[in-house]
């Protein structure tokens, strides 16, 4: 049962801006959820690009930004890179020192 | 500067037994929230298990609680993750992370942990 929801794929034109998505399948997400957005490249360690919504980690550009959209949580992309072609997960904390991650979303830069 | 270390993975057949290490340099891991976070191969993140940084409270995902345990060794600096009973469905990558302020800001690089007769 996929409790956190995210696009399967997404595609983006390079230059451009693209919004990535990550809900509950039965819910709205909060900030009480902290979400956080993880970059992942094929043999690497995930990478933090966002923490608590909207906080960005260190050394990540200001072209990625998050946010809650309606009654989900969001990572939206400007200017897109060849190199932001990668999976994409979020992550929600849904208490009791419980995580749940999304299914992830791949990239494509084309 | 600030590592995750992981270690002691393997081959081990159903309903067996392997101890994960994460070793922490440049920071004192009992200070932190320490979480277990799991890759089957070609699939999506997981989480697995954390350790609260009172270094007794403990929290599980379904899949793994009372299989697994997570614990602190402090004088090695260390994490451990003991994971019993093995299945085919525990076959991944397992990485440690730290949380700090609800960011999982360091990652470790990866143990692989295959279960398979």
């Amino acid at each position: 049962q996929t409790v956190v929801t995210q696009e399967p794929t997404f595609s983006v034109s390079p230059g451009g801006t693209v919004t990535l998505t990550c809900g509950l399948k039965s819910g709205s997400v909060s900030a009480n959820h902290h979400p956080s957005w993880f970059q992942q490249t094929p043999g690497q360690a995930p990478r933090t690009l966002i923490y608590s919504t909207n906080i960005r980690s260190s050394g990540v550009p200001a072209r990625f930004s998050g946010s809650i959209l309606g009654n989900q949580a969001a990572l939206t992309i400007a200017g897109a890179q060849a190199d932001d072609e990668s999976d994409y997960y979020c992550v929600f904390f849904m208490g009791s020192g419980v995580w749940m991650f999304g299914g992830g979303t791949k990239l494509t830069v084309l | 500067e600030v590592q995750l270390l992981e270690s002691g993975g393997g081959l081990v057949q159903p309903g067996g037994s392997l101890r994960l290490s994460c070793a922490a340099s440049g920071f004192t891991l009992s200070n932190y929230v320490i979480n277990w976070v799991r890759q089957a191969p070609g699939k999506g993140l997981e989480w697995v298990s954390s350790l609260r940084d009172d270094a007794t409270t403990t929290w599980y995902a379904n899949s793994v609680k009372g299989r697994f345990t997570i614990s602190y060794d402090n004088s090695q600096n260390t994490l451990y993750l003991q994971m019993n009973s093995l299945r085919a469905e525990d076959t991944a990558l397992y990485y440690c992370a730290r949380d700090y302020d609800w960011n999982f800001d360091v990652w470790g690089q990866g143990i692989l942990v295959t279960v398979s007769s």
